[in-house]
């Protein structure tokens, strides 16, 4: 158990759907994140949040979109996905977000996701 | 453009060791991290060097060379529990960037 949750643990949806993914950290921590990881490929960082603003957007198409209500919150809401957007999608916690020396990240378990 | 690289597979027998070499080339460099992730679970932190030299935790090992862009995490006495997947990471502005991860299969 890292303090950080989400859900749903598995999802599969048509590609004319929409659909949100949820996290939650329970740590206290400042920065969250949204990472994309396919199989054989380096964590992909979709978008950062610190203090509720985003401060980072890695030229995410626009069917992904993010939500930060407060500091512990995160959403990815997502629509008219395509099948190579099947994957798994981790959350991430750190304490604080940008260039300082040491800032362990937290993940949550993870969505898989289908799109069909 | 930025990259880490990392062998995609290592195989070694249970009790021995094994070490995992990564080399990177980004923009900017904070340190190096490591984070293990079994199948089906979430990565967890391992180690951090931002320094040169040897970071000793337990049976893991992590070393840096800054000049070499190179580094290595080190695992003694391997348990079959430690078959996992294992990524290097970078902290480079304001993002960690990714290694694709080496999966170490451990043979009994």
């Amino acid at each position: 158990e890292t303090g950080v949750t989400q859900t749903p643990r598995h999802l599969v949806m048509g590609m004319t759907n929409k659909k949100s993914l949820k996290c939650e950290q329970h740590l206290g921590h400042n920065a969250m994140y949204w990472y994309k990881q396919s199989a054989k490929k380096p964590l992909e960082l979709m978008f950062v949040y610190s203090l509720e603003e985003r401060v980072e957007n890695n030229s995410v198409p626009s069917r992904f979109s993010p939500e930060c209500p407060n500091s512990s919150h995160l959403f990815l809401h997502l629509h008219t996905l395509q099948p190579e957007d099947s994957a798994l999608y981790l959350c991430a916690s750190s304490q604080e977000e940008g260039p300082t020396s040491y800032n362990e990240q937290f993940f949550g378990p993870g969505t898989r996701l289908t799109v069909l | 453009g930025q990259s880490l690289e990392q062998p995609s597979e290592v195989t070694a027998v249970e009790g021995a060791i094994v070490q995992i070499n990564c080399t990177y080339q980004t923009s900017g460099f904070y340190g190096l991290s490591w984070y293990q992730q079994h199948d089906g679970g979430a990565p967890t932190f391992l180690s951090y060097n931002a320094l040169d030299g040897l970071e000793e935790t337990g049976r893991f090992s992590s070393f840096l060379s800054r000049s070499d862009s190179y580094g290595y995490l080190l695992l003694q006495e391997l348990q079959m529990k430690d078959s996992a997947s294992y990524f290097c990471a970078v902290s480079s502005n304001y993002q960690l960037i990714w290694g694709a991860g080496t999966k170490l299969i451990i043979k009994p």
